[in-house]
């Protein structure tokens, strides 16, 4: 079955500092892939998304790039906030399976001022 | 004005006991999901519903059965509650077709004890 692998935390990082998040997936056909967060006590919020092959999504700093030959899906932002600690999904979904989200199973960032 | 919204936000309840938790989303989808978040963050899809219609039913024990009384909202009973019951019980909704993306309520985090 379609699967998510993305890289165990806790990710600690200084302030400005770049991160990147590894993401590979598992799946036939063409599924969409996301990045959600959630923020402590909160639920989750989609981050960025991409639904084909070389589109690259971007939001608030961060970009992920869809990589079918590779299958991958790799968060990164160039200089990091306190305000970015979080836990990230990396997550897939597929309309033939009534469009329900497979998640990895998060990394946890924590930015250090 | 909240997109998808849970109640309650905190069940602690007693072993054998059957609670109820409580979603609508005022994003007029027309599909709803519950998902179970463990204790080490990992998240898995329960169930889904399309228009009323019980689309998703993951291996989750008979004593989760989820109701839709219309499309706006999806409710999840929880009959003879255990102590591996808990977790937190996320709602989601979304459009059906491709590239759609989920909204999330915030959660709810239910304690058997």
């Amino acid at each position: 079955g379609d699967s998510v692998t993305q890289m165990e935390g806790p990710v600690t990082l200084s302030e400005e500092a770049f991160l990147t998040i590894n993401c590979t997936y598992t799946a036939t056909g063409y599924p969409s892939l996301f990045w959600y967060v959630q923020y402590p006590g909160e639920g989750l919020q989609l981050l960025l998304k991409a639904t084909k092959a070389d589109d690259k999504g971007s939001n608030k700093g961060f970009e992920a790039t869809y990589r079918k030959e590779t299958t991958s899906f790799h968060l990164e932002k160039g200089s990091v906030q306190v305000s970015d600690s979080a836990v990230y999904f990396c997550a897939l979904t597929r309309k033939e399976y009534g469009n329900k989200l497979v998640f990895g199973a998060g990394t946890i960032l924590r930015v250090k001022s | 004005d909240t997109a998808v919204s849970q109640t309650p936000k905190y069940l602690v309840t007693q072993m054998g006991n059957d609670k109820s938790i409580k979603c609508e989303q005022n994003l007029g989808h027309d599909t709803m999901y519950w998902y179970k978040q463990d204790s080490k963050k990992f998240l898995k899809i329960m169930f889904s519903y399309n228009n009323k219609e019980l689309i998703i039913n993951e291996t989750v024990p008979n004593r989760f059965s989820p109701k839709s009384p219309d499309k706006a909202h999806l409710n999840l009973h929880i009959n003879s509650l255990e102590l591996g019951d808990s977790a937190v019980y996320f709602c989601a909704s979304s459009q059906s077709g491709r590239d759609t993306e989920a909204f999330f309520g915030q959660g709810t985090r239910l304690t058997v004890v």
